[in-house]
């Protein structure tokens, strides 16, 4: 079945340190990978996809992700957290022939001063 | 920066009434989605919409659950009988073009059903 993991409900870390948030996922065809970010009150806003070509995507806010298929993830990355960037953070797939989206439960992001 | 606009952002219902979401697309987008979450669970894809017809649904999207879109700009979603577990928060999104399809999504719409 097609599914999508994030490991970690909840991330800490200090303004200013990197940040990896981890994404798996399970499925046959070949994917189309986003993530999108969440603030209190607000909607799903999109960071960033992949679809193919360059493994490594760029992003909005000085986000990036790697698209690794011999490990199935899709990690998102910072390498310096701003206390902006306190959200829930969402990993999705899609693929072509299908409409919907797979989300993951989302990771919450807190950012210490 | 075009958006994707829902309304109510709260709606509190009592059991067994009729509720309608509302939502204003992308002006120039065709494809129409509905999404739930269910506190602390996992958003989960219920219907995508084209061309004025249901393209995709999901098992969660039976037949109480409609959608239409009345107008050249709103997409709604009714629940007909509102149930205890419906309580939820609904994202609608839209998107462009099916290939790629980038879906924009809402700010939601938090449905409390008493």
């Amino acid at each position: 079945a097609q599914s999508v993991t994030q490991p970690d409900i909840h991330i800490t870390v200090s303004e200013g340190a990197s940040l990896e948030l981890r994404c798996n996922y399970s499925y046959g065809a070949t994917p189309y990978l986003f993530w999108y970010v969440q603030s209190p009150g607000q909607g799903l806003q999109l960071l960033l996809k992949y679809f193919s070509g360059d493994t490594l995507v760029q992003g909005i806010k000085g986000f990036e992700a790697e698209f690794k298929r011999s490990q199935s993830s899709f990690n998102l990355r910072k390498p310096s957290v701003h206390w902006s960037d306190a959200a829930e953070y969402f990993c999705a797939v899609g693929t072509s022939g299908t409409y919907k989206y797979i989300f993951g439960t989302g990771t919450r992001l807190k950012v210490l001063a | 920066e075009p958006e994707v606009t829902q309304t109510p952002s709260h709606q509190v219902t009592q059991m067994g009434q009729e509720v309608i979401l509302r939502c204003v697309p992308i002006s120039n987008h065709l494809y129409f989605y509905w999404y739930r979450q269910i506190l602390g669970q996992k958003v989960e894809f219920l219907v995508s919409f084209y061309n004025n017809e249901i393209s995709e649904k999901s098992e969660i999207f039976d037949d109480q659950f409609s959608v239409e879109r009345p107008d050249g700009s709103n997409f709604t979603l009714k629940i007909r009988s509102t149930k205890l577990e419906d309580s939820a928060m609904y994202f609608c999104a839209s998107s462009e073009d099916w290939d790629k399809n980038i879906q924009y999504f809402g700010a939601g719409t938090r449905l409390s059903v008493l």
